[in-house]
């Protein structure tokens, strides 16, 4: 069975782009997460979703970030317009309902010049 | 805010040689996932502890949840390069919440 899936692996765009950032997470699993990190502040959660609603965005930097799960196999991550201190890298993973581990993607390497 | 320190930030030791990292919060957590990501890698669950003074060993891996369920510690037996990797310690909220919060983890290098 696939794991979670995430794209692109890596991404080089410049100051004041959008960027869009794709994850298809565990077939069958009922939560996913978008996280970011970086050296300086770890591994930070953006937001979750439960059966594709958003539960808790509190972690979202700023209003340039939007994320979306319109169905059960596919989310999104878009920050527009991109800063270079959105450099990071931008994992997605999900979980099921009754246990709480998380299944991690390979991540997206955001460099933002 | 509940945070995780973690310590020591980077840990470089011999093969064989033995470790212990550490993961310490002044908030009670209901779990405690301890997970390893290698480079160019997602982190990846190794064990989770549930019960207060509860130790798990995994193989070379023993783990322990303090009985008061703010802090763990992972051991580490003979290390082998194979060990190298990001450590991080994830607390679990509990109460229908299913958000974890991370430490920065311990950066191991194991030279053979």
């Amino acid at each position: 069975d696939a794991g979670v899936i995430q794209s692109p692996r890596h991404e080089v765009t410049e100051m004041g782009q959008e960027v869009t950032l794709r994850c298809k997470p565990i077939s069958g699993h009922d939560y996913l997460f978008w996280y970011r990190q970086t050296m300086m502040r770890g591994l930070e959660l953006l937001i979750y979703f439960n059966n594709n609603v958003p539960i808790d965005d509190s972690g979202m930097p700023e209003d340039r970030f939007s994320a979306k799960m319109p169905n059960a196999s596919f989310s999104t991550l878009k920050i527009q317009p991109s800063e270079p201190r959105d450099s990071a890298v931008y994992f997605c993973a999900s979980s099921l309902l009754s246990y709480n581990e998380q299944f991690f993607g390979p991540g997206t390497r955001l460099t933002v010049l | 805010t509940q945070l995780l320190e973690q310590s020591p930030q980077f840990l470089s030791i011999q093969e064989g040689e033995n470790l212990t990292v550490y993961c310490n919060s002044s908030s009670v957590f209901s779990s405690l996932q301890w997970y390893r990501q290698e480079p160019g890698e997602g982190p990846v669950l190794l064990v989770t502890v549930v019960t207060g003074g509860e130790v798990k060993k995994l193989k070379r891996l023993t783990f322990q949840f303090g009985d008061a369920r703010k802090d763990s510690s992972l051991h580490i037996t003979a290390a082998q390069p194979g060990d190298t990797g990001l450590y991080l310690c994830a607390g679990g909220a509990g109460a229908g919440s299913y958000q974890l919060t991370f430490g920065k983890g311990t950066k191991l290098s194991v030279i053979p």
